[in-house]
């Protein structure tokens, strides 16, 4: 899997919207940009997932830059829930599945 | 959505005892699945991805003969620590993918995760 950089740690007011960035700058054309997050003492979950277009579900937006070198998931009203760590990661089409995990960011909400 | 069961939740066990983990996936099939190990305040790290009717491939470093994989079905996944000892003490997650999703624009389901505690 192609590298991605993110920050080790955020911060961020609950109730406000939070934007993790993620720099991917040797992503191929193949490569679909995923995030999971891992809440203490569980497994991880996923996020959001997308390859060219922006994308939005119940729990997150994802915004993709238009050369696709980064991306940044929008949390748009941070709950204290939301507290977890957050990965990156690039999956390409049809290659094997196994993820290898960054160490992602870790995002504090605080009261 | 698809869930990934992992089971127990957590063990505690003696040195030099075997300790199986069990990752089921609920509601797809999965022919291959991953194991990971995570120490405290790390990444997950891949030991090995679990091969449906084959045998598993282990990740640099990572020992067979002490963490044995079996995928006998395609719902099931077994990862045993043999000969336990203190240092094998860590939280170990399973993941999954249904086989009928596309590799890549395909979300992977991950178990709750084991905390497994050797003393």
């Amino acid at each position: 899997d192609a590298k991605t950089t993110q920050p080790n740690s955020m911060e961020s007011n609950e109730e406000e919207p939070v934007h993790l960035p993620c720099n991917h700058s040797t992503i191929s054309g193949t490569d679909y940009i995923h995030w999971y997050r891992q809440l203490p003492s569980q497994g991880p979950e996923y996020v959001i997932h997308g390859l060219t277009s922006n994308v939005n579900n119940r729990m997150a937006s994802l915004a993709i830059a238009e050369d696709r070198k980064s991306s940044t998931l929008i949390l748009h009203r941070a709950t204290l829930r939301d507290a977890a760590v957050y990965y990156c990661i690039l999956k390409e089409v049809n290659r094997d599945d196994k993820i290898i995990f960054g160490k992602g960011t870790r995002l504090h909400i605080l009261p | 959505g698809a869930v990934v069961s992992q089971h127990p939740s957590r063990v505690i066990c003696k040195s030099g005892t075997s300790v199986k983990i069990e990752c089921r996936s609920l509601d797809f099939q999965a022919t291959t699945m991953f194991w990971y190990r995570q120490f405290p305040k790390q990444s997950l790290m891949l030991m090995a991805t679990s091969n449906e009717g084959s045998k598993a491939t282990y990740e640099q470093g990572v020992e067979k003969d002490k963490f044995l994989i079996n995928h006998a079905s395609l719902t099931l996944s077994t990862l045993t620590v043999t000969s336990a000892h203190p240092e094998d003490s860590s939280f170990y997650i399973c993941s999954a993918r249904d086989r009928f999703g596309l590799s890549g624009n395909t979300e992977a389901f991950f178990g709750q995760g084991t905390r497994l505690t050797v003393v």
